[in-house]
């Protein structure tokens, strides 16, 4: 497909189950994001990649939370020993270059995680 | 399904009625803003966009207006439909954080046929 594809779709988790979510990203993209939406609110930013390249992550909650997007394509949100507040909707997004004025950033469905 | 909207102030109008949906956000050193829309089950969707050097940008039945002394950016939706139900979401962004949009809490907005 043409947009940004996030997998799986739904996944339950045992807390302290360790758990990866995928991100793949509109193709050509350079830049690609991570969000946490919790019931109710709006999007926090997770972290930002250019190309295989990490430039911000500040907005990981904990050392549990780790991304990679290795090759500068598909991206991976992994979060270990999973805890019930991590319940969320993770959001990737993927844009040219940037977000800005003259290019869009694309949002993926979303991943629901639930623990339990 | 989820609900996107949950607990978020709600906006009820009727359809072929004008929308305005309201948003203050935080940082003076902001320079970029936008608005999304999102359905419930799915991700946020571009709607306009406008710079910190504009006060007002207008898209298809969608106007963006920027008021930078009170930090206050609304979105004005002409002749809303039924498919226009959603949760609104303002962000903005500075340059000097390319990927790290801070979004506001949201607006569900509810068409009436």
């Amino acid at each position: 497909g043409a947009g940004v594809s996030q997998s799986p779709r739904y996944k339950v988790a045992k807390r302290g189950q360790d758990v990866a979510l995928r991100c793949d990203p509109i193709s050509g993209h350079v830049s690609l994001f991570w969000y946490q939406q919790a019931l109710g609110q709006g999007p926090e930013f997770l972290t930002y990649f250019q190309n295989e390249a990490q430039l911000d992550k500040s907005g990981l909650p904990s050392d549990r939370f780790f991304a990679e997007r290795p090759e500068g394509s598909v991206s991976t949100l992994k979060i270990q020993r999973t805890q019930q507040e991590d319940s969320a909707v993770y959001l990737c997004a993927s844009s040219l270059d940037g977000i800005n004025m003259n290019t869009e950033a694309f949002f993926g469905q979303g991943t629901r995680l639930t623990v339990v | 399904g989820e609900s996107v909207g949950l607990h978020l102030p709600t906006l009820s109008v009727q359809e072929g009625d004008n929308s305005i949906i309201n948003c203050a956000y935080s940082n003076s050193a902001s320079d970029y803003f936008i608005w999304y829309k999102q359905e419930s089950g799915k991700g946020p969707q571009f709607i306009i966009d406008i710079r910190s050097n504009m006060d007002k940008r207008q898209g298809q039945r969608v106007t963006v207006l920027l008021n930078k002394t009170v930090k206050h950016l609304s979105l004005q939706i002409a002749a809303t439909q039924p498919g226009d139900s959603a949760v609104y979401f303002c962000a903005e962004n500075n340059r000097g954080s390319q990927g790290n949009l801070i979004f506001g809490k949201g607006t569900k907005l509810s068409v009436k046929p």
